[in-house]
């Protein structure tokens, strides 16, 4: 119940294209939903987050989708850049006891010149 | 602001040794967590530091353990070292319990 799937594995996108990762989650206790993005080499950098009392939230390019009701939430990445191209995390915690990052296992995204 | 601080960068080991992690927070920042991020497990939570109370623990053996210091510093100690150990170990820090997490750069221990 803890755990976050996370969608697709890999995504190639054209530049200027939207890039779009989805990631669906079980435990109701969630409550905060972080997105982060991490370069080879580098720790995983806070990207976007989201709390289930809305179901949008935009910074720059970047978008955050979330549905309650379905227990899913996505990234979507307008315009996408080739220095985009990093491997993104969707995670999921709760302000329970249990309060630590559930991280979805990743999509590599290539953004194409 | 200086961001989190993991030292070192890079460590290799051997089998059976031990090994001590060390983590700065972002300055004012009092939980910090431990992550260790493997390509087959992906992140996994290992524990949650809070004014120097361990406050959450993920399911690791009890190899793995860990401090916080009064200053909110950090570390974290693996014993007798095994060859799955081989990993990133991230550290993240809060402003306090349920705040944005920021990670570190980690540190690369290879197990040898």
């Amino acid at each position: 119940q803890q755990q976050v799937k996370q969608s697709p594995q890999s995504l190639i996108v054209q530049k200027g294209g939207i890039s779009i990762i989805n990631c669906a989650y079980e435990n109701t206790a969630f409550d905060y939903f972080p997105w982060y993005q991490q370069f080879p080499g580098k720790g995983p950098a806070l990207l976007i987050a989201i709390r289930p009392d809305v179901s949008e939230k935009k910074e720059g390019r970047f978008t955050i989708s979330f549905n309650k009701s379905a227990k899913q939430f996505s990234l979507h990445i307008m315009d996408s850049q080739p220095g985009d191209s990093a491997t993104y995390f969707c995670a999921a915690r709760s302000s329970g006891s249990a309060r630590q990052l559930t991280f979805g296992s990743g999509t590599q995204l290539t953004v194409l010149p | 602001k200086a961001g989190v601080t993991q030292t070192p960068r890079y460590l290799i080991k051997t089998r059976g040794q031990q090994v001590t992690l060390s983590c700065s927070p972002i300055s004012g920042h009092r939980s910090v967590s431990w992550y260790q991020q493997t390509p087959g497990q992906g992140l996994q939570f290992l524990f949650e530091y809070f004014s120097e109370t361990q406050r959450n623990k993920g399911n690791f053996p009890g190899r793995f353990s860990g401090r916080q210091f009064s200053n909110s510093r950090s570390e974290m100690n693996v014993s007798t070292l095994e060859l799955g150990d081989s990993a990133l170990y991230l550290c993240a820090s809060s402003l306090d319990l349920n705040t944005e997490a920021f990670f570190g750069q980690g540190t690369r221990l290879t197990v040898v």
